[in-house]
């Protein structure tokens, strides 16, 4: 069974930077896809990157492109979001969901949530 | 990107109740289809994959059935549990993935 932990909440200035994290346990990291999928106050989903770990590749979606940088350190079996220049419209539940490389949009296990809000 | 429209926004049910929602693609997605639930306050679960398949741990009073554009989920025997809101998402080569807005099913 996988788990997918993540960091806690956050609060954030416009302009500063935020890095949310993810730990996966249970299954093999190295078979796995994983990405940050975010819900603003009270709307849908909206998918924002993911990144296969065992081939280094990484895909953003095109808003976010130029101010989000996704990682993974597989000695942990973690990943990272790193979103800068916040603004009050990242304000979100950014949640983590794994998928398997073969399947890599079926998001199979989820985290927790991690609220992350931005205000002056 | 592909465009995910579900229908209805919202509907009002009974348990028991069969309950039928729709999502329409912008392009041909094949059978890439998924449906996720989200009980407020959590994480969405994964109900159904590749348009029809059940996930493991979900409960068969869900099926989805659908091809190319359009796609449906059927909810029979309505339980408690199930009143909550609703998301297909495209699973298809083509990045990014993306989501419909969403269909609540409150209590009636």
């Amino acid at each position: 069974q996988v788990q997918l932990m993540q960091s806690g909440a956050e609060v954030k200035k416009p302009g500063s930077s935020v890095k949310v994290s993810c730990k996966s346990s249970g299954g093999d990291f190295r078979f796995y896809a994983f990405n940050w999928v975010r819900q603003a106050p009270g709307q849908g989903l909206e998918w924002v990157a993911g990144i296969i770990p065992r081939f280094g590749t990484t895909n953003y979606a095109a808003k976010f492109r130029d101010r989000l940088t996704m990682t993974a350190d597989e000695s942990t079996n973690s990943v990272y979001m790193d979103l800068n220049s916040l603004k009050s419209e990242d304000t979100a539940v950014y949640f983590c969901a794994k998928a398997d490389i073969a399947t890599p949009g079926t998001f199979d296990y989820w985290g927790q949530g991690t609220v992350v809000t931005v205000s002056s | 990107d592909i465009q995910m429209t579900q229908s209805p926004s919202s509907l009002s049910a009974s348990v028991g109740d069969r309950v039928t929602i729709t999502c329409r693609a912008s392009h041909n997605i094949g059978t890439s289809l998924n449906w996720y639930r989200q009980k407020p306050g959590k994480a969405p679960d994964l109900l159904i994959h590749d348009t029809s398949s059940l996930q493991g741990g979900a409960a068969s009073r869900f099926s989805g059935s659908g091809s190319g554009t359009n796609f449906t989920l059927t909810i029979s025997n309505l339980q408690s549990e199930d009143f909550a809101t609703y998301y297909c998402q495209q699973s298809y080569t083509t990045l990014p993935w993306t989501f419909g807005q969403g269909t609540t099913v409150e209590i009636k």
